[in-house]
């Protein structure tokens, strides 16, 4: 048990299908992250969250479009996807971005999303 | 940039031997270091820590040792089990300046044999 949940936890859409991926945090951190992690690659950061603001965008297609409503919630809206974005979709929250103080920058992980794109 | 070095695998032990996975890392300053485990079919937990050179996270009879001098941060376990199988990442991040990132190595997959 985490902390950090995700849901679906598995989705398959064909490509011309809009969803979304939602994370929620129960621990009270300030900072939120979405990963893919595709086989025999390394994970990829995609989006980071700070105080409800986004901090970094890592050259990530705009077929993927995050929204962070509130510091607990995250969303990540997927529409015209491709076959090739077919991966594990990993949430992550940290009490802060950047943080200074001891542990304030540690990472937690949820379950993913196992998405398929037809 | 930052990088980190993890031993390939897969690895594979009969139970109760002894594990090493060893991890180096390329980085300017003094990064936090960490070990994250994935079993099949979930996400990332965090299994230990360390934040400065010298410290030693431990979790669950796994241990690491941040080791400035070879810039080194290996994961031992005295006696693996069954349950140890799983994909085992290296990573590391700085808390403060502009490399804000978790930077992670490519994982090595350890399975344990009954």
């Amino acid at each position: 048990e985490t902390g950090v949940t995700q849901t679906p936890r598995h989705l398959v859409m064909g490509m011309t299908n809009k969803k979304s991926l939602k994370c929620e945090q129960h621990l009270g951190h300030n900072a939120m992250y979405w990963y893919k992690q595709s086989a025999k690659k390394p994970l990829e950061l995609m989006f980071v969250y700070s105080l409800e603001e986004r901090v970094e965008n890592n050259s990530v297609p705009s077929r993927f479009s995050p929204e962070c409503p509130n510091s607990s919630h995250l969303f990540l809206h997927l529409h015209t996807l491709q076959p090739e974005d077919s991966a594990l979709y990993l949430c992550a929250s940290s009490p802060e971005w950047g943080g200074r103080g001891v542990g304030a920058d540690t990472q937690y992980f949820g379950p993913g999303t196992r998405l398929t794109v037809l | 940039g930052d990088s980190v070095t993890q031993m390939e695998g897969p690895v594979t032990l009969s139970e109760e031997a002894f594990l090493t996975i060893n991890c180096t890392y390329t980085a300017t300053g003094y990064p936090s270091l960490f070990w994250y485990v994935q079993y099949p079919g979930e996400g990332l937990q965090l299994l230990l820590k360390a934040t400065k050179a010298d410290d030693k996270g431990s979790n669950k009879g796994f241990e690491a040792t941040y080791r400035k001098e070879t810039t080194s941060f290996h994961l031992e376990k005295g006696s693996v089990q069954v349950s140890d199988s799983a994909v085992y990442f290296c990573a590391l991040i700085f808390s403060s300046g502009s490399a804000r990132q978790l930077t992670f190595g490519s994982g090595t997959q350890l399975t344990v044999l009954p």
